[in-house]
């Protein structure tokens, strides 16, 4: 049973079109982290949630917001994506500070393709 | 700072054994992980290893960890086509100050040969 979901799998925007991609999960975890995957690199930490603060990375770029508007769900928005954004976005989700910090537990990941 | 170093690629013959090697620079970090990658997917758990460890053995996976060096490797025994990926390390620290976010290093890439 997928534990962490994200919709959709697949996702073509327009150039400068507002995107926004959604995750959900089904552990309770209360931490939550959208990561950017471009082609043969790593993945890199966009930001994440530790329940409600958000926790920018330094270098992610202001195009990207995300909103968590409760524990199970957390979304990214693109606010004008370019060509440069085409990407897999992976959400993640673990257990920390509670005293019990579990792994990062990955979706599929949505595949976006800006056009 | 954080660092982590990988080979970019292996290639081995169905059957043998893989080893994928990893480097990581922070001495702080707690739990060091594996992660495979097949084409199109998210990032799947194989293991992970905590720091206070040396060695991790989970069916045919072996990890060993040497802090002294600051080095991991992922053996796979009995090498099958099904395990061509992508293998990425990554590691994650404790603390307050930190929330188990992964860095990961660039991925190596295992082609297995029927």
């Amino acid at each position: 049973d997928a534990m962490v979901i994200q919709n959709p799998r697949y996702q073509v925007t327009q150039f400068g079109k507002p995107v926004t991609l959604s995750c959900s999960q089904t552990l309770n975890h209360n931490v939550m982290y959208w990561y950017q995957q471009k082609s043969s690199q790593a993945p890199k930490l966009l930001f994440h949630y530790y329940d409600k603060d958000f926790n920018n990375e330094a270098d992610t770029p202001d195009n990207f917001q995300s909103r968590r508007p409760n524990t199970s769900f957390c979304f990214l928005d693109i606010r004008s994506p370019g060509l440069g954004d085409a990407a897999m976005y992976l959400c993640a989700t673990s257990s920390w500070g509670r005293g019990l910090n579990t792994e990062a537990f990955f979706g599929q990941g949505t595949r976006l393709t800006v056009v | 700072g954080e660092d982590v170093e990988q080979s970019l690629f292996l290639s081995v013959r169905e059957g043998d054994s893989s080893v994928i090697n990893c480097t990581y620079t922070d001495s702080s970090s707690t739990y060091l992980y594996w992660y495979k990658q097949e084409p199109g997917a998210g990032l799947q758990l194989l293991t992970y290893i905590f720091s206070n460890m040396d060695m991790k053995q989970d069916q045919r996976l072996t990890v060993l960890l040497n802090k002294k060096d600051k080095h991991l490797s992922l053996r796979i025994a009995d090498t099958q086509t099904g395990d061509s990926a992508i293998y990425f390390c990554a590691e994650s620290k404790r603390g307050s100050s930190n929330t188990g976010k992964l860095i990961f290093g660039q991925g190596t890439t295992l082609q297995v040969k029927p």
